[in-house]
């Protein structure tokens, strides 16, 4: 079946531009994660929706960062006015439920680079 | 949240059994241990997962010491295709559930032909 797709692979933006992330979790998932990996580092954690809520943003860096999940399904990170220091690769995963023993698929990333 | 610590990278001969420590010394009773795995350019991949029995799949065996300080995830004949960055996870449960990864830096196993 269809994993975690994640659309653009590669995004390539100036500094102060604007920029839009999407992810199509795996359907009937209900819990969607986002994470932010930069080179050498381990994923680091930004949100995570239970359905069409934001459940946690407890990581997302600053108010340029901002996720949305309006029909529960698709989810768009949008980041406002990109720094050089947001180039990273931006994970998304999904799982069937939020809690008890679910594990998360990952979708391939999106890698951001800002000039 | 629990931490884990991993070595930074391990070798190992291809048809032989890697065995990657984990120390997650202050997990708490309700913590799960996860190990997923990143090949280069490739989201994160689900390996195993246990509270505090080992466990087995068709991937690997996950051995969690009785005092659940650490744990060792075994991959019974290394192929070349296990090369990768294995990272072991004790899954946080915050104050309103969400149930988030936390990644260390992982170990880098490097199968050698």
């Amino acid at each position: 079946g269809a994993g975690v797709s994640q659309t653009p692979s590669n995004k390539v933006t100036e500094k102060g531009k604007y920029v839009e992330l999407r992810c199509d979790p795996i359907s009937g998932h209900t819990a969607l994660y986002w994470y932010r990996q930069s080179l050498g580092q381990g994923p680091e954690f930004l949100i995570y929706f239970q359905g069409t809520g934001a459940a946690d943003d407890s990581g997302l860096p600053n108010d340029r960062f901002f996720a949305v999940r309006p029909e529960g399904s698709v989810s768009t990170l949008k980041i406002q006015r990109t720094e050089r220091g947001d180039s990273a690769v931006y994970l998304c995963a999904s799982s069937l439920l939020a809690g008890g023993q679910s594990e998360q698929f990952f979708g391939p990333g999106t890698r951001l680079t800002v000039l | 949240d629990a931490k884990t610590t991993q070595p930074t990278s391990m070798d190992c001969a291809e048809g032989r059994a890697a065995n990657l420590p984990c120390n997650h010394s202050t997990i708490s009773g309700n913590e799960y241990v996860y190990w997923y795995r990143q090949i280069h350019s490739q989201g994160p991949q689900y390996i195993i997962h246990g509270l505090k029995n080992n466990e087995t799949n068709e991937m690997a065996s996950l051995i969690i010491t009785e005092d659940r300080k650490s744990s060792t995830l075994i991959l019974p004949h290394a192929t070349l295709r296990d090369t990768a960055v294995y990272y072991c996870i004790v899954r946080s449960l915050g104050g309103s559930g969400t149930y988030k990864y936390i990644f260390g830096t992982g170990t880098r196993l490097k199968v050698l032909a």
